[in-house]
């Protein structure tokens, strides 16, 4: 069964940093291309990044470039996104995607 | 305002049919393929449909997919109530080299 769960969300002020890890399991995670995609509170789905399946590949959304990081270790079937310089407009429900499944996502609140 | 476009809200009685478009340009869908993502109330996003037409295991034949141009459409048959959810095209930007998701649209089972 595919599983892909993500943890490290939480309240965190304005300039601040998170990082999100994702675990996945129930498929061959190296095979497959992994992203991020965030749902801000009653809004549509936004893609944030994705990387390859080797890591060698990293694409990001312009209002994240600069600010976060996609990674990946395919030793512990894992995604991670860190997030630095956080802003308001950054909370959202951040989901690990791939083709296989979606996570249950990890609320993510920039507030002071 | 997103560079898919699809319609807000969409609405049909039980067993009918009702059909979710979806446009985009040639940098998008013109030259990659479409899925289509089903998020019931409260949930995770599910994938229906992958490379236009392509139906995930599980899937039931009720939803298809198909795309023309810089434009594709998914098709729900047989509504039922518990098809209620918000329905989102998605494809690769390949100018943008940003993955895309459409504003999504509301299906209302009268």
């Amino acid at each position: 069964e595919v599983q892909v769960v993500e943890s490290g969300g939480g309240l965190v002020q304005p300039g601040g940093s998170l990082r999100l890890s994702c675990a996945a399991s129930g498929f061959i995670f190296s095979n497959f291309l992994m992203s991020w995609v965030r749902q801000a509170p009653g809004k549509g789905l936004e893609w944030v990044a994705g990387i390859n399946q080797d890591g060698s590949g990293k694409f990001y959304v312009d209002s994240v470039k600069g600010r976060f990081t996609i990674s990946r270790d395919n030793a512990k079937d894992s995604l991670y996104l860190q997030m630095n310089s956080l802003r308001a407009e950054d909370t959202a429900v951040y989901y690990c995607a791939t083709d296989e499944g979606w996570g249950q996502g990890t609320l993510v609140t920039v507030s002071s | 305002q997103s560079v898919l476009t699809q319609p807000p809200s969409v609405s049909a009685a039980p067993a009918q049919k009702v059909t979710i478009s979806c446009s985009g340009s040639s940098s998008n869908i013109g030259n990659n393929y479409v899925s289509w993502f089903q998020q019931l109330p409260g949930t995770a996003p599910k994938r229906l449909i992958y490379e236009n037409h392509k139906r995930p295991s599980g899937i039931p034949d009720r939803f298809s997919g198909s795309k023309s141009g810089t434009s594709a459409t998914l098709d729900i048959t047989g509504l039922q109530t518990g098809d209620e959810a918000d329905y989102y095209c998605g494809t690769w930007d390949s100018s943008l080299n940003i993955w895309l998701f459409g504003g999504g649209t509301k299906l209302t089972v009268l």
